[in-house]
């Protein structure tokens, strides 16, 4: 069974340009999640969907960040413009569920992005 | 809201020698306690878990041991192996909506 994909893997863009990230959950996976992962810390959780609904978007920074998960299978979450600071991993994960707790999240090998 | 700290941040071992990975919680309402290893350039990975109604789970030589009362979880590692190298990390999770709080993580070296 294909793990939790992410595309691209690596991206080095200059500061105040667009960025985007996909990511396609396990086969099956209702629940999908979007991290921040900054160097020598934890991962961080920006979004949670339901199927195609956002049900958790409380630590995403709306002035610059976007996501979407338009037919509750794919992802994509957005940078624009980024900044600097913006530098870091972004993690994708998924889970059977999401509601009840305690389900297993598997994470994608995530997406490294640095910012010039 | 859940603030999950971890200690130490970085563990040195020799190899066969055994590892212990402390992590608390501040929300009583948490139930769901999973361990992960990242390696290098990878995402974390799933190495065991614990929910609040168990005290302890092995799995090989993985262990994970719960206090509910004090709050705090622990992973051990015994026998430990150069592949063990890696950064690991605790989280707990509430029994609503599955949000993951993350420790800050530990970096073990296992010298052979």
């Amino acid at each position: 069974e294909a793990g939790v994909v992410q595309s691209p893997r690596y991206k080095i863009i200059e500061k105040k340009q667009p960025v985007a990230f996909w990511c396609n959950p396990i086969s099956g996976h209702n629940t999908l999640y979007w991290y921040l992962q900054n160097l020598g810390q934890g991962p961080e959780l920006l979004i949670r969907y339901e199927n195609e609904e956002a049900v958790d978007d409380s630590q995403l920074p709306k002035d610059r960040f976007s996501a979407e998960r338009l037919k509750g299978v794919d992802s994509t979450l957005k940078i624009q413009p980024a900044e600097l600071g913006d530098s870091a991993v972004y993690l994708c994960a998924s889970s059977l569920t999401g509601t009840g707790g305690g389900e297993t999240q598997y994470f994608g090998p995530g997406t490294r992005l640095l910012v010039l | 809201g859940e603030n999950v700290e971890q200690h130490p941040s970085t563990l040195s071992v020799q190899e066969g020698d055994s590892a212990v990975i402390k992590c608390t919680y501040s929300d009583s309402a948490s139930n769901y306690f999973p361990w992960y290893k990242q390696e290098l350039g990878k995402g974390p990975q799933l190495i065991i878990d614990i929910r609040s109604n168990v005290g302890e789970k092995k799995d090989q030589r993985i262990a994970v041991t719960l206090n509910k009362t004090a709050k705090h979880f622990s992973l051990h590692i015994t026998e430990t192996q150069p592949e063990d190298s890696a950064v690991y990390f605790c989280a707990a999770s509430t029994r609503y909506g599955n949000k993951l709080v993350f420790g800050a993580g530990t970096i073990l070296r296992v010298k052979s």
